[in-house]
């Protein structure tokens, strides 16, 4: 069972801002990570240690952690952000993955 | 360039075994925490098991005792040896580094395994 709970879907317009969040009684001790993956693609890391972000990944993406909930924001989002996202963190030695939100751009 | 590539999938029955493995190149495999990772067909992720570069050994709950995970530094390549599958276990399987503040930085492009008589 998911230890750490996203919204099923999320939809956004183009070029306004899309928030997805990420509940779990365990973040507030431990970072959260997200990824993206598109259609027949492997994920790709996008925010680590709650909010920074990787080389290359573009500067709207950003994350923030508060209490037990972490979130990921995506500002003046594009048709090419349409995909799947998912947080990840460490629960003990387990990894545990949200169910994934998927972005309708 | 970091390279993960993963290979040994393929249709196997209920009860059987199959071993995967997953060559990298690009970055010092010894020094890194090292991930299974799958994703059962139109679902999401699940994480399945980690080594550390110490080699110490963590699991899933759905595959302790059925799954074990190793690695062999001087081949640079890490390996899932899984054992009584059941068709729950059919997934691509991705190869995943343990990057900074336990994140997972490079995925491999997944190899399916198919549980199935």
């Amino acid at each position: 069972s998911h230890e750490l709970t996203q919204p099923p879907s999320v939809s956004v317009s183009p070029g306004q801002t899309a928030s997805i969040a990420c509940s779990g009684d365990k973040l507030g001790s431990t970072y959260a990570s997200w990824y993206q993956q598109k259609p027949g693609q492997s994920p790709v890391l996008i925010i680590y240690r709650d909010g920074d972000r990787p080389s290359g990944i573009p500067a709207r993406f950003s994350g923030s952690s508060s209490g037990n909930t972490a979130t990921l924001t995506i500002a003046g989002t594009q048709a090419m952000d349409e995909a799947d996202y998912y947080c990840q963190a460490w629960v003990g030695n387990t990894g545990v993955f949200g169910g994934g939100t998927k972005l309708t751009v | 360039e970091v390279q993960l590539v993963e290979s040994g999938g393929g249709l196997v029955q209920p009860g059987g075994s199959l071993r995967l493995s997953c060559a990298v190149s690009g970055f010092t495999f010894g020094d890194y925490e090292m991930n299974w990772v799958r994703q059962a067909p139109g679902k999401g992720l699940e994480w399945v098991s980690c080594i550390t570069s110490s080699n110490f050994i963590y699991y899933a709950d759905s595959v302790e005792g059925r799954f074990a995970i190793f690695r062999d530094n001087a081949k640079s390549s890490l390996y899932l040896e899984m054992n009584s599958l059941r068709a729950e276990d059919t997934a691509v399987y991705y190869c995943v580094r343990g990057g900074r503040y336990y994140s997972l930085d490079y995925w491999g492009q997944g190899t399916l395994v198919t549980v199935s008589s």
